[in-house]
């Protein structure tokens, strides 16, 4: 497509319950993001995808959080056993950016997936 | 570490009067600085950034930003605000990739502009 597609835009679980989101970043692009923008919150890092470098994941909050980017493409954040607090808007970016060194590429937001943990 | 602070939480401005958003930033060796704009049930837009060269850039909707190496600052401005420019902005930082950094992108908390007729 033309721009990043994120899947479900909204999605409400129970506590406790595994959620997976969906990223489909810009075609050719080589970098992918992953935020969460939490209500009246600024945009928290979680992980960083470069080419067939090893993700930087220092933002993730913790071990329930993971991710993965299949084929340098399509990317799945995953939460096990969601807590309230993972209520939020999580936001998938991508960029076309070069591996090792200047990466001067703007990101091209997602419309990012809603989560509603109850 | 890499950081971003945007010290207000939001600014207020009347239409036609300049605007000026502050950002200040920490990050090792030379920066790579951004501003991005979140409209109201839209998502982030990008706005200008910093590489290297003129220290003012220049972007899209007649916004501009100053860097200021010495103060670490990447402030955003605008001549003449417009009730259109409403929306959070946020500005973003990233630094060259070498060993223990991977040159990721990193946001500031946003700072919320309103543009009052």
């Amino acid at each position: 497509g033309a721009g990043v597609s994120q899947s479900p835009s909204n999605k409400v679980t129970e506590k406790g319950k595994d959620v997976e989101l969906r990223c489909d970043p810009i075609s050719g692009h080589t970098a992918l993001y992953w935020y969460r923008q939490s209500l009246g919150q600024g945009l928290e890092f979680l992980i960083y995808f470069q080419g067939n470098s090893a993700p930087d994941k220092s933002g993730l909050p913790s071990d329930r959080f993971s991710a993965e980017r299949t084929g340098g493409s399509v990317s799945t954040l995953t939460i096990q056993r969601t807590q309230q607090e993972d209520s939020a808007v999580y936001l998938c970016a991508s960029s076309l950016e070069s591996s090792g060194g200047l990466n001067t590429g703007e990101l091209f937001f997602g419309e990012g997936s809603r989560l509603t943990v109850l | 570490a890499q950081s971003v602070a945007q010290p207000e939480d939001q600014v207020n401005v009347a239409e036609g009067n300049p605007l000026t958003v502050k950002c200040t930033y920490s990050v090792s060796g030379n920066p790579y600085l951004f501003w991005y704009v979140q409209y109201p049930n839209r998502g982030l837009q990008f706005l200008l950034k910093y590489i290297t060269g003129d220290n003012l850039v220049k972007g899209s909707y007649g916004f501009e930003a100053e860097f200021n190496k010495s103060q670490t600052s990447f402030h955003l401005k605008k001549p003449s605000a417009l009730v259109s420019d409403s929306a959070l902005y946020f500005c973003a930082v990233r630094g060259v990739p070498f060993s223990g950094n991977t040159g990721k992108l990193i946001f500031g908390q946003g700072t919320t502009l309103q543009v009052k007729p």
